[in-house]
């Protein structure tokens, strides 16, 4: 299995849910990452997560709460957020070498 | 001044045509250096990476780094319709930085 599995591949909530969304990889990469693309724009990078203990957060908002609960599996909570966050959210994880894999990414729409 | 600068695009192209995506960096303590692909609404796929100066080249795809210069670039030969996709440099020490991506397209 050569691939990072995201779920769900789109999700549309309000701005008072609270959503998870849903990384998985059985690479056993211990190195996990999320970012947020928005459109036209390159991946930003939001969490860096290393045998399973978060390792960078790149200053992002507590409404994002990154989660590792196992070597496989990282979850995104998302709480109150904004139009302006809607975007495409991505997982990735990277092993040995380099280079980083990615999963497919969730749609999210916030209205 | 960005650590990571890239051509814009579009590039629009013929099919058969030798396309030559180039990206600069700022940073010395990069280490390595990858190309992804990016189709529309999909993630970005890992087309190639090294660490060294100099080319590797995997079937029509060749990656170029000069180091002195610091500057990458990406030689696609023979290019295909499907081959249309943006297409981001990423560099990386202890992250990956992206450069802001190519858009490529392919014309038969």
């Amino acid at each position: 299995d050569t691939e990072v599995t995201q779920t769900p591949k789109h999700l549309v909530m309000g701005m008072t849910n609270k959503k998870s969304l849903k990384c998985e990889q059985h690479m056993g990469h211990r190195a996990m990452y999320w970012y947020k693309q928005k459109a036209k724009k390159p991946p930003e990078l939001m969490f860096v997560y290393s045998y399973e203990k978060l390792s960078i957060n790149e200053s992002v908002p507590s409404r994002f709460s990154p989660e590792c609960p196992n070597s496989s599996l990282l979850n995104l909570h998302l709480h109150a957020l904004q139009p302006e966050d809607s975007a495409l959210y991505l997982c990735a994880s990277r092993g040995a070498g380099y280079g980083y894999t990615f999963g497919s990414g969730t749609r999210l729409t916030v209205v | 001044q960005k650590e990571v600068e890239q051509d814009p695009g579009p590039l629009s192209v013929p099919e058969g045509a030798i396309v030559s995506l180039n990206c600069t960096y700022s940073n010395s303590a990069f280490q390595y250096f990858m190309w992804y692909r990016q189709y529309s609404r999909k993630g970005p796929e890992l087309l190639m990476y090294t660490y060294s100066s100099g080319n590797k080249e995997d079937g029509r795809f060749t990656a170029q780094v000069d180091k002195s210069s610091k500057y990458i670039s990406l030689f696609i030969r023979d290019s295909q319709p499907s081959d249309s996709a943006t297409y981001l440099c990423a560099l990386t020490t202890d992250k990956l930085i992206f450069g802001t991506g190519t858009r490529l397209q392919v014309f038969p």
